[in-house]
């Protein structure tokens, strides 16, 4: 089973550069979601998604978008990279918002330069 | 919004022996989570607690909930090097995603 699926895995940006972390689940979950991971900071919630067509801000949205227009996919866009952005993202998934674990894609470590 | 604080931030154990790992929530909490990462890898779903008093035990770790369900702990009895990594708790926050903890970092040397 491929559960949840991150891609690229590794990339290095230029200040002001854009990109699109793709992620994808294939466990027909509702609810999807992106953190960041800095060091001793855990994860910080970036955006989530409750369903198709449906997104919300988490904890530190700023410089980030999303789009869910498929149950399946749920990809992450930088709009203009800078250096505060390096960190590892990592994508999850899940069936309810409540009681429910979280599945999670194995990261994608970027850099900003 | 829901804080989570985890104690200690990093942990270095020699192997064979016992350690705990804390986590402290501002608010009650719905639902308890632990999670484990490798360097450099994904979280591996460990446990999840919801009721006050909760108990679960997994090979050598157990965690628990307390009655107040405000405070968890993980317990890792005879630890090992596989053991090693990063423990992070995650906690129900209302209408929305797991909130995390900043993590603690585990060591255990042979």
């Amino acid at each position: 089973n491929a559960g949840v699926t991150q891609t690229p895995k590794f990339q290095v940006l230029k200040t002001g550069q854009s990109m699109t972390l793709q992620c994808a689940q294939d466990m027909n979950h509702e609810y999807m979601s992106w953190y960041r991971q800095d060091p001793g900071m855990g994860l910080r919630l970036i955006h989530y998604s409750v369903g198709a067509g449906i997104t919300d801000q988490g904890e530190v949205p700023n410089g980030y978008n999303v789009s869910r227009s498929t149950t399946e996919d749920f990809p992450l866009r930088l709009l203009s990279a800078a250096p505060s952005q390096t960190s590892v993202y990592f994508c999850a998934s899940s069936y309810s918002n409540r009681g429910a674990k979280l599945f999670f894609g194995s990261g994608t470590q970027l850099s900003v330069l | 919004s829901q804080e989570l604080e985890q104690s200690p931030q990093s942990l270095i154990v020699q192997e064979g022996k016992n350690l705990t790992i804390n986590c402290t929530s501002s608010k009650t909490l719905y639902g308890l989570y632990w999670y484990k990462q490798k360097y450099g890898e994904g979280l591996i779903f460990l446990m999840m607690l919801q009721k006050g008093g909760e108990e679960k035990s997994h090979e050598k770790i157990t965690a628990k909930l307390d009655e107040k369900k405000q405070q968890s702990s993980l317990h890792i009895t005879a630890s090992q090097p596989s053991h090693a990594g990063i423990y992070l708790c995650g906690a129900d926050e209302a209408g929305n995603m797991l909130t995390f903890g900043g993590g603690t970092r585990l060591m255990v040397k042979p």
